[in-house]
């Protein structure tokens, strides 16, 4: 069927240090769309990629999309205590049944 | 302000006792839909609507039910809640029928069962 793996499921830093999420998908997608949790909060929006290949950053995030359209990762550079929480990516198979990855819980050690 | 709103946002209940959570949104969106949350697990899909009177099963329907009788609600209903239905709920809504829009989430619902 159409799953999509996020990993790792945890991941502990020092602040300032770079931190990478990855999903990675059984199936080409039509899209992926990234939300971050922070904790005691609900999952927000925060960026969709669309294109094959597609790179797209938000200020230390960046966002890649695979040629082949199965894989996708978030990196974030110089992490810092405001980036604390759960990352989803949600896999766009083509159908309505929107699913998300398992998420990875992001941690900072001050 | 746009946004989905979920009632209660926490309750404590026994093994059997029929609950609902509500949920509303304001946007006019048509697509709703029921996640649960657990630990490891992420977001898993309980039920979706397309539009009014229009619902499907996600990856784990079993034991709710849901109806879409009007465009802004969404209610989920635990007929006779387990143990194992303790969890965070959202509900979440998006516009039109394309799988790109993005979802917006209500605050969640934590729910025990006891």
């Amino acid at each position: 069927g159409q799953q999509v793996m996020q990993i790792p499921q945890y991941q502990h830093v020092q602040e300032g240090e770079d931190f990478t999420t990855y999903c990675n998908s059984s199936t080409t997608l039509s899209n992926i769309q990234w939300y971050k949790q922070r904790p005691g909060g609900h999952p927000v929006f925060l960026i969709q990629l669309v294109k094959s290949g597609e790179v797209k950053k938000q200020k230390r995030l960046t966002f890649q999309f695979g040629e082949a359209k199965k894989n996708s990762s978030l990196h974030i550079t110089a992490t810092q205590t405001t980036d604390v929480g759960t990352y989803f990516c949600r896999p766009n198979f083509g159908n309505e049944k929107l699913t998300f990855g398992t998420g990875t819980r992001l941690t900072i050690i001050p | 302000e746009a946004q989905v709103t979920q009632n209660p946002r926490y309750l404590i209940t026994v093994t059997g006792k029929k609950l609902t959570v509500t949920c509303s949104q304001n946007m006019n969106h048509e697509y709703m839909s029921w996640y649960r949350q657990d630990p490891g697990l992420g977001l898993r899909q309980i039920y979706y609507s397309m539009n009014v009177e229009v619902t499907d099963k996600g990856d784990v329907p079993e034991g709710y039910k849901v109806s879409r009788k009007e465009k802004r609600n969404f209610p989920l209903i635990l007929e006779s809640p387990s143990p194992n239905q303790t969890s965070l709920y959202f509900c979440a809504s998006r516009a039109g029928f394309s799988g790109a829009n993005v979802l917006t989430f209500g605050a969640g619902s934590r729910l025990t069962v006891l």
